[in-house]
């Protein structure tokens, strides 16, 4: 089936914009996760999804960080007043509904490269 | 603070040869996953392991996760150039949902 797919895959904006990123995640997950990678450092968690709900919101960086989930499936990550610090790849990953004795594969989409002038 | 340190960062080995990567921690994690990432794409999930001591295999690549479950490695014997690519160690506290990933390690294989 298809996979988790992200758009744009790639963004140039300039500084003081606002942007949005979308995620669509594979049919039926019902967790959904946002992380940046920057050069040269590992995924940093912003956002995390079950369902509609983000009971953890406790990575993004700054209230000029949003997101949302609607109907439990696309997500949309917004970055408003966009910051040259803002520049990484906006990684989204999606887990299927059952747990398995602690395990949590998430799958991962190609990412959208974000780069702000 | 990291919580998942891997090493090495870098590692640019001749095709043949034999390498292992580690991803260390002080805490405990109740499972730990290894990543493999091609660019432009998103990281792929390799392996999974869970217990204490346990040791998989997945062809030319061993995954162990140590006893104390603070530490992993992984071992790939007689790498090819289809093994280059940024490898990802996560691990995951027990009772969260929220996977902690290491910085990578980055490897070239030169045919």
């Amino acid at each position: 089936g298809a996979g988790v797919s992200q758009s744009p895959s790639n963004k140039v904006t300039e500084k003081g914009k606002d942007v949005e990123l979308r995620c669509d995640p594979i049919s039926g997950h019902t967790a959904l996760y946002w992380y940046r990678q920057s050069l040269g450092q590992g995924l940093e968690f912003l956002i995390y999804f079950q369902g509609n709900s983000a009971p953890d919101k406790s990575g993004l960086p700054s209230d000029r960080f949003s997101a949302e989930r609607t109907g439990g499936s696309v997500s949309t990550l917004t970055i408003q007043r966009t910051q040259q610090e803002d520049s990484a790849v906006y990684l989204c990953a999606s887990s299927p509904p059952s747990w398995d004795s602690g395990d949590n594969e998430q799958f991962f989409g190609p990412g959208t490269r974000l780069t702000v002038l | 603070t990291q919580l998942l340190e891997q090493s090495p960062q870098f590692l640019s080995i001749q095709e043949g040869e034999n390498l292992t990567v580690y991803c260390n921690s002080s805490s405990v994690f109740s499972s730990l996953q290894w990543y493999r990432q091609e660019p432009g794409e998103g990281p792929v999930l390799l392996v999974t392991v869970v217990t204490g001591g346990e040791v998989k295999k997945l062809k030319r690549l061993t995954f162990q996760f140590g006893d104390a479950r603070k530490d992993s490695s992984l071992h790939i014997t007689a790498a090819q150039p289809g093994d280059t690519g940024l490898y990802l160690c996560a691990g995951l506290r027990a009772g969260s949902y929220q996977l902690t990933f290491g910085k990578g390690t980055k490897l070239s294989v030169i045919p």
